[in-house]
């Protein structure tokens, strides 16, 4: 168990709709990273927080967005769903802000798929 | 374009054998570089890593290999348990630390008893 939770495990919807998927980090860890995993791909690195401020962005979409609440929680919101968007999606958390040197712990994961 | 590459796919090993896993990157400013292990329904976990300023680390059954002219990486596991069968993904990321990891596509080991 890494310590950090992820709600739901499961999400099926439809295109067009939105989600919003729920990240708890290790207790102490100020950064969250969100993760995509489509079929066949490695983890793309979507956004990072750090303690309540956007961090670092990677390949997100504009129809994504994030955020990180006082209590270090993390929000990731997936709005006009496509089938495209049907994927893995990983948080992770880590003590500090070098998203490349600090050791990332990784949450079970929200599997999305989209009808 | 991937800059970090994990050319195969999966890889089949007999238990007390050894497995090699291979990661090449393209960017060469990566520095740092790492090995996560992913079992099924699981989320990744921190394996091993290595910084730029050696050749080798070794844990346990684990040494990750750095060869920088080449730009390409290894890791060993010696001798291979079927507990070790999962996907392991190789990323990297730069002397800053300040961007994100890179991760590649990952290399599925099975370990037959």
């Amino acid at each position: 168990d890494s310590g950090v939770t992820q709600t739901p495990k499961h999400l099926i919807t439809a295109t067009g709709q939105r989600v919003t998927l729920r990240c708890s980090p290790r207790s102490g860890d100020l950064s969250v990273y969100w993760y995509q995993q489509s079929l066949d791909q490695g983890l793309q690195f979507l956004i990072q927080y750090y303690n309540g401020e956007e961090r670092a962005k990677g390949n997100i979409l504009e129809r994504f967005s994030a955020q990180q609440f006082p209590d270090l929680h993390s929000e990731l919101n997936l709005s006009s769903l496509e089938l495209g968007d049907s994927a893995l999606y990983f948080c992770a958390s880590s003590r500090e802000f070098t998203s490349g040197r600090d050791t990332q712990y990784f949450g079970p994961g929200t599997r999305l798929t989209v009808l | 374009d991937q800059q970090v590459k994990q050319n195969s796919p999966s890889l089949s090993v007999q238990e007390g054998r050894i497995s090699i896993l291979n990661c090449d990157y393209t960017n060469s400013m990566f520095d740092y570089f790492l090995w996560y292990k992913k079992y099924p329904a699981e989320g990744p976990t921190f394996l091993i890593s290595i910084s730029s300023i050696k050749d080798k680390n070794e844990d346990g059954r684990f040494t990750v290999f750095l060869n920088k002219s080449a730009k390409h990486l290894s890791l060993h596991i010696v001798p291979s348990q079927p507990g070790d069968s999962a996907v392991y993904f190789c990323a990297a990321s730069d002397f800053s630390g300040n961007t994100p990891l890179v991760f590649g596509k990952g290399t599925r080991l099975s370990v037959i008893a």
